[in-house]
C-alpha cells in the first residue's frame, strides 16, 4: 500500500518570502511517480510537477523547485518568492506504475501569502 | 483545448436520494478517474476506467458506480445518499501518449450536498 504525509498543515508567510512544503511518502514499488497540484479556492486540481523514481535530479522551474530524496523518501517543494496569487492548498500524490493510475494523496497544506 | 470539463457545479441531495454526476475527458484522453475529496482531506480514489472498462476501484460501497461512454465520457452514480456523502467529486483525465501516462488533468469538479 501507498502512503503520503504532509506534516504540515497551514504555513503563512508574507509575500517574497520563500517557503517550503513537505512531503514524505511511502511505497514498496521501485518504480512510481511523485506530483504536486495545487488546489485555489475554486476547487480544480492543478498540476505543478511530476518526478519519477528513476530521476532524483532536482529542477528549478521559474519560482518552482524541488528536492527529491530517495534516501529519505521525501519529495519537498519550494516556491521562491511567493506571491498572493500562490495562496492554496497545496497537494503531494503518489502513484505507481499498474495501479490503474490511482493516485494516493496527502492531507494537504493551506499556504497562505499576505501582502 | 479544452480541460477535463463536469457537470453540475453544485447539487444540493437529501438522503436516500440518488445523483449522476458527468465528465467529459480533455480530448484524446481514453482514461477516466474519479476522486472524492471530503471537507479537509486529499482526494480518495473512487474508480478509474479505460476504454469503456473498470479499470479499478477504490474502497467505496457498491452504492457508488460508473460507467464510460463510447466518446469515453463518464457518468458517476451514487445511490441512497448519505450525510456523508457531501464532498467534491474530481474527475480526472490521462492522456495517451506513454511518456506521459502517469500524469493525470483535474476538472473543477461537483461540489455535492446532502442534507
Amino acid at each position: 500500500a501507498q502512503k503520503v504525509t504532509q506534516a504540515q498543515t497551514e504555513i503563512s508567510v508574507v509575500e517574497k518570502e520563500d517557503v517550503t512544503l513537505d512531503c514524505v511518502y511511502e511505497t514498496r514499488d521501485t518504480t512510481y511517480y511523485l506530483f504536486w497540484y495545487k488546489q485555489p479556492p475554486s476547487g480544480e486540481l492543478v498540476f505543478l510537477i511530476r518526478r519519477n523514481s528513476f530521476d532524483e535530479q532536482n529542477e528549478i522551474s521559474g519560482r518552482y523547485s524541488w528536492n527529491f530524496q530517495k534516501s529519505t523518501s521525501s519529495f519537498n517543494f519550494t516556491i521562491t518568492a511567493s506571491q498572493v496569487v500562490d495562496s492554496a492548498v497545496y497537494f503531494c500524490a503518489l502513484t505507481v506504475t499498474g495501479a490503474n493510475s490511482k493516485l494516493t494523496f496527502g492531507k494537504g497544506i493551506t499556504l497562505s501569502v499576505r501582502p | 483545448d479544452a480541460g477535463v470539463t463536469q457537470s453540475p457545479t453544485h447539487l444540493i441531495k437529501t438522503r436516500g436520494q440518488h445523483v449522476t454526476l458527468r465528465c467529459s475527458p480533455i480530448s484524446g484522453h481514453k482514461s477516466v478517474s474519479w476522486y472524492q475529496q471530503v471537507l479537509g482531506q486529499g482526494p480518495q480514489f473512487i474508480f478509474q476506467y479505460y476504454e469503456k472498462e473498470e479499470r479499478g476501484r477504490g474502497n467505496f460501497p457498491d452504492r457508488f458506480s460508473a460507467r464510460q461512454f463510447p466518446n469515453y465520457s463518464s457518468e458517476l452514480n451514487v445511490n441512497a445518499l448519505l450525510l456523508g456523502d457531501s464532498a467534491l467529486y474530481l474527475c480526472a483525465s490521462r492522456p495517451r501518449r506513454r511518456a506521459h501516462r502517469e500524469t493525470q488533468y483535474f476538472g473543477p469538479g461537483t461540489r455535492l450536498l446532502v442534507l
